[in-house]
């Protein structure tokens, strides 16, 4: 069964350096990865995702994301935090064989600090 | 910018009552999910459709949920009868992909909050 961990429930970073937020992963096969972000009262928001290629994936807003096979980890990263970009940040993942569903992790709530 | 609607964005009913909640995807959106998020952990899929047909329901539980979309456009989730555990965010989720296991994102609506008194 495919599943995602994000470690840390809650990051905080001050705003104007860079952030990091860590999310791992377990699926058969190869993976799709992706990001959402979903801010209070609204529905989540794709911020990017990772299908095949280069390992660096650029999203919206600034974001980026990383894949390593080796750890089987995605983590998003942006240089320089915004105090907007507070929000609750969710990693998903779905296999690459069948109809097989998305799985999102718990999420993380990011809070950047002015 | 075309966004997925949903209704109504809060529900407050007792245990033992009927809800239904409604969903109208981004206009040729052929992939309709329902997904369930309580509080604290992510959305975790219900149900998802292929135009009008159900292609995984496995975690919807059926003794008491359904959902239909009969035109293939929009959807309706029901709970008959509502159980306190059933307090939660409820999002709805639409994608173009036209094929099962697409690798398109989902675009979200605003999500139903329902309260389970």
């Amino acid at each position: 069964a495919q599943s995602v961990a994000q470690p840390e429930d809650q990051v905080n970073v001050a705003e104007g350096n860079p952030l990091t937020v860590k999310c791992t992963y377990s699926v058969s096969g190869n993976p799709y990865l992706f990001w959402y972000v979903q801010y209070p009262n609204r529905g989540l928001q794709f911020l990017l995702k990772y299908i095949t290629g280069d390992n660096l994936v650029k999203g919206s807003y600034g974001f980026e994301a990383e894949f390593n096979k080796s750890q089987t980890s995605f983590h998003l990263k942006k240089p320089s935090a915004l105090v907007s970009d507070s929000a609750l940040y969710f990693c998903a993942v779905r296999g690459n064989s069948g109809n097989t569903p998305l799985v999102f992790g718990k999420g993380t709530r990011l809070s950047v600090i002015a | 910018e075309a966004e997925v609607a949903q209704s109504p964005r809060y529900k407050i009913t007792e245990k033992s009552q009927a809800v239904a909640f409604w969903c109208d995807p981004i206009s040729g959106h052929a992939t309709l999910y329902w997904y369930r998020q309580i509080l604290g952990q992510g959305p975790e899929l219900l149900v998802q459709f292929q135009d009008e047909s159900v292609v995984d329901d496995s975690q919807l539980p059926k003794d008491r949920f359904s959902a239909e979309r009969l035109k293939g456009v929009d959807s309706t989730l029901k709970i008959q009868p509502a159980e306190l555990g059933d307090s939660a965010m409820y999002l709805c989720a639409s994608s173009p992909t036209t094929l099962a296991g697409g690798l398109d994102e989902q675009f979200f609506g605003p999500g139903t909050r329902l309260t389970v008194l």
